[in-house]
């Protein structure tokens, strides 16, 4: 079935620094989301993508919907200790209906101070 | 506003015990979903609801069931719980349409369960 290779695994930076992360498939999707998990916490939506090639900014977050609607990247800019958590992208199949929302197995951010 | 809530919390139960996990949603969603989280996993869907009264598997049911009587709230239950599902628990709300307004869910903060 449609699966999500979300990676890097985990990242370690410094405060200050910027953060890339990305989500691929082989599989084509309509929609692309990242969202943020904060430790002890439920996820939180970050950013939606509907189109392919969409470029979408939410302060110092920037997401991208893959021209070839199999991949899609998360960059952090600046980031602050409050950034730590698990970033996790999601994806709906094209025409698909409830239910096909797959996850990816997540990054975990740490930055030091 | 409280979202989305689900009770317990934390839960530690023997093999072979059951429970029933309690999630209340208060935004008048139509859809509800469980979801388990593990080391490395990510999140997996067990089942959800499109509306009252109605459910359907997700990627990994066995050994869940869930019940919609009421719009607001999905409760998922284990008949006879295994130290496999030991995880930690979300539950998950959105409007109409696919997966909601193009994917956006509402999650619970999460039931921490442990299987002994």
């Amino acid at each position: 079935g449609q699966q999500l290779n979300q990676s890097p695994q985990s990242m370690f930076i410094q405060e200050g620094e910027d953060v890339s992360m990305n989500c691929t498939s082989s599989s084509i999707f309509n929609t692309w989301l990242w969202y943020k998990q904060d430790p002890g916490e439920g996820p939180v939506l970050l950013i939606a993508l509907y189109k392919a090639g969409e470029l979408t900014s939410n302060g110092r977050l920037t997401a991208q919907f893959g021209i070839t609607r199999k991949d899609s990247f998360l960059n952090i800019s600046a980031s602050i200790p409050s950034d730590v958590g698990i970033y996790f992208c999601a994806a709906l199949y094209k025409g698909g209906s409830q239910g096909n929302l797959i996850f990816g197995k997540g990054t975990k951010l740490s930055v030091k101070p | 506003n409280a979202g989305v809530t689900q009770t317990p919390k934390f839960r530690v139960l023997k093999t072979g015990q059951s429970m029933t996990l309690l999630c209340a949603q208060d935004m008048n969603h139509e859809y509800m979903y469980w979801y388990r989280q593990d080391p490395g996993m990510g999140l997996r869907l067990i089942h959800y609801s499109v509306g009252e009264g109605t459910t359907a598997k997700g990627e990994v049911p066995d050994g869940y069931n869930v019940s919609r009587l009421k719009k607001q709230n999905f409760l998922l239950g284990l008949e006879s719980a295994a130290p496999s599902q030991t995880s930690v628990y979300f539950c998950a709300s959105s409007y109409s349409g696919l997966a909601g307004v193009h994917g956006e869910l509402f999650f619970g903060e999460g039931s921490r369960l442990t299987v002994l």
